[in-house]
């Protein structure tokens, strides 16, 4: 069965130091999603793509975090410098493009970052 | 903008118990709503999703939500819970039209034997 891959699963850092979490969608999956899960929240979106291009990042740090997806495939997001309040689960998901109802997001397994 | 409100942020229930989970959620537009299950250090699954149509929607894993768009609800619910339903529920909507998900934050299902 197909599924969304993250890495690394785990990733301790220290403040000011820089991270970057990688994700690999579902095969054909044009629509790629970013959220972050603050303990005891649900997820909120980061970052939106539609194949290479941001199609919603209103939510994004962007004086520290950055994400791209170059090629329309797999995509990273990085935080530089890390901040103790970025401590947190961060979701890749995938979908199919089209409308929302239609298209189920299929997330993976998160990469849980600890900021100390 | 949306928003969905869960709560209560834990549900105790002993095994075999039926259960309801709550969620209210608030928007100016018509939405879609969904319900996802998070095991420990996993990622969300979807268990169910309303588009459309009947208001009575069944997922996977024996539960059931309905829709009622007067009191703007979309509770959850499973007849006989198991324990290995213990787990995080997250109730989420999506304007229609667009892909965005509004998380609410989450529901902790405890079920003991």
């Amino acid at each position: 069965e197909a599924e969304v891959a993250q890495s690394p699963r785990y990733k301790i850092t220290e403040k000011s130091q820089a991270v970057a979490f990688w994700c690999d969608p579902i095969s054909g999956h044009a629509t790629l999603y970013w959220y972050r899960q603050i303990l005891g929240q649900g997820p909120e979106l980061l970052v939106q793509f539609q194949d290479e291009s941001v199609v919603d990042d209103s939510q994004l740090p962007k004086d520290r975090f950055s994400a791209e997806r170059l090629k329309g495939v797999d995509s990273t997001l990085k935080i530089q410098p890390a901040e103790l309040g970025d401590s947190a689960m961060y979701l890749c998901a995938s979908s199919l493009s089209g409308t929302s109802g239609n298209n189920e997001q299929f997330f993976g397994p998160g990469t849980r970052l600890t900021v100390l | 903008a949306q928003s969905v409100t869960q709560l209560d942020s834990q549900v105790p229930v002993f095994e075999e118990a039926p259960v309801e989970l709550r969620c209210n959620y608030s928007s100016s537009v018509s939405v879609y709503l969904f319900w996802y299950v998070q095991y420990p250090n996993q990622g969300l699954q979807l268990l169910l999703k309303y588009l459309s149509g009947s208001t009575l929607v069944k997922g996977i894993n024996g539960f059931e939500a309905e829709f009622n768009k007067s009191q703007t609800s979309f509770h959850l619910r499973k007849p006989s819970v198991h324990i290995s339903d213990t787990a995080e529920y997250f109730c989420a909507v999506s304007p229609t039209g667009f892909q965005k998900l509004v998380f609410g934050t989450g529901t902790r299902l405890l079920v003991s034997p």
